[in-house]
């Protein structure tokens, strides 16, 4: 069965830094696409970025271009979002996504709360 | 981008009607139109992709048809576990972009 675990969420300050984290378990983590998704409070649902299973390529929502930077270890199953200059309409719960195809997605985790506040 | 927009954006229904809610895109997707699923404090569960293909363990009484810029997901008889929200999302190019949801309650 597919596992996404998510991790690294909490509080904030405008400004600040946070790490997320993404652990894959139940399939050959390395052959897929994978995505992070968003969705803030009583709002519907924004994809963030996206990654080949190999890594090499990557692209981003216009939103947090240039603050967010996704990536993967294959060794070790694992997808990461780093999230700098944190703002307040950042404040989401943050889903790991496995992709079906493209950005089709197929499984996703029970996300975690990134709140954005001062 | 491509918006996505679905109609209606609520909907009232009791077990065992058909409903039916549209999504159309502000350009042309072909066939690349996937639907979502969402309950309360859940995550989505995929329902359709490719715009009318059932996912794995997804019930008969779900369907997607369209093409193009037109689409339509199709729940033949509610049953009681389906009322949640409902997404269209396009994957023909980058960004992916989500319709706003469809909220099915009961009537």
């Amino acid at each position: 069965e597919v596992h996404l675990v998510e991790s690294g969420g909490g509080l904030v300050q405008p400004g600040g830094s946070l790490r997320l984290s993404c652990v894959a378990s139940g399939f050959t983590f390395s052959s897929h696409e994978m995505n992070w998704v968003r969705q803030a409070p009583g709002k519907g649902l924004e994809w963030v970025s996206f990654i080949t299973s190999s890594g090499n390529t990557i692209y981003y929502a216009d939103s947090v271009r240039g603050r967010f930077i996704i990536s993967r270890d294959n060794a070790k199953n694992s997808l990461s979002l780093q999230m700098n200059s944190l703002r307040a309409e950042d404040t989401a719960l943050y889903y790991c996504a496995r992709s079906l195809t493209s950005v089709t997605i197929d499984h996703w985790g029970q996300g975690t709360l990134v709140t954005v506040s001062s | 981008d491509i918006q996505m927009t679905q109609s209606p954006s609520s909907v009232s229904a009791s077990v065992g009607d058909r409903v039916t809610i549209t999504c159309r895109a502000s350009e042309d997707i072909a066939g690349w139109l996937a639907w979502y699923q969402q309950k309360p404090g859940r995550a989505p569960r995929l329902l359709i992709y490719a715009a009318s293909s059932l996912h794995s363990g997804v019930p008969s009484r779900f369907s997607g048809s369209g093409s193009g810029t037109d689409f339509t997901l199709t729940i033949s008889s509610l049953q009681p576990e389906d009322f949640a929200t409902y997404y269209c999302q396009q994957a023909n190019r980058f960004p992916p972009t989500f319709g706003q949801g469809t909220r099915l309650e009961i009537k």
